[in-house]
């Protein structure tokens, strides 16, 4: 059982160059997130999704974009790095609609530099 | 929008020893979720706690929670080192955005 898979999982960006980070979960879960961390800061929301074809802004989406085509999916865009998007990402998936006690599942995280 | 405070943002304690994590948040939350992080590592989840009054153990650690006074805790019962790492304690509102603290950066010292 995979759980939640984030593809890549290092990746070093010069400022200015455009990348796709890859989350997929194969839990059919509803919901999908993206956080990014941040040493002091914990985890900050950037965009979540809340079903195929969905997306809406969390509390830091400035710089980034994102898009939900399939429900097991979550993409998520950098059209130009800049250095203060250098962070650990992580995505997120759960479906709280189905019970009550339903946690978020993590994926493993993506480092990203960019110099 | 939830906010969501832990404290101590650091703690470095004897195996031993015992010591509680607290988790203030800032509107009502339906649910109160426990995480741990190790170095470099994903979240793992440790607990949800639903209701008030709600508690919930797992070997040395415990959680609680009251709504009444939005605050949860997690308490740990004569630490080991294989306790030390990252917690976070995370709320959600209702339009189901997690929120979460800053962490709590434990050590347990030998």
């Amino acid at each position: 059982n995979a759980g939640v898979t984030q593809t890549p999982k290092f990746r070093v960006l010069k400022t200015g160059q455009s990348m796709t980070l890859l989350c997929a979960q194969d839990m059919n879960h509803e919901y999908m997130y993206w956080y990014r961390q941040d040493p002091g800061m914990g985890l900050r929301l950037i965009h979540y999704s809340v079903g195929e074809g969905t997306t809406a802004k969390g509390e830091v989406p400035d710089g980034y974009n994102v898009s939900r085509l399939k429900k097991q999916n979550f993409l998520l865009g950098l059209e130009s790095a800049a250095p203060s998007q250098t962070s650990v990402y992580f995505c997120a998936s759960t479906s709280p609609g189905q019970a009550m006690n339903t946690e978020a599942f993590f994926g493993q995280g993506t480092r990203l530099t960019v110099v | 929008e939830l906010k969501v405070e832990q404290n101590p943002l650091f703690l470095s304690m004897q195996e031993g020893k015992n010591y509680t994590i607290y988790c203030n948040y800032s509107t009502t939350s339906d649910r109160l979720y426990w995480y741990r992080q190790d170095p470099g590592k994903s979240l793992e989840s440790l607990f949800v706690l639903l209701s008030n009054g709600a508690v919930k153990q797992e070997g040395r650690l415990m959680a609680s929670l009251d709504t009444k006074a939005r605050l949860s805790t997690l308490h740990i019962t004569a630490a080991v080192h294989d306790l030390s790492a990252t917690y976070f304690c995370a709320g959600i509102d209702t339009g189901n955005q997690f929120y979460f603290g800053t962490g709590t950066s434990l050590t347990v010292i030998p």
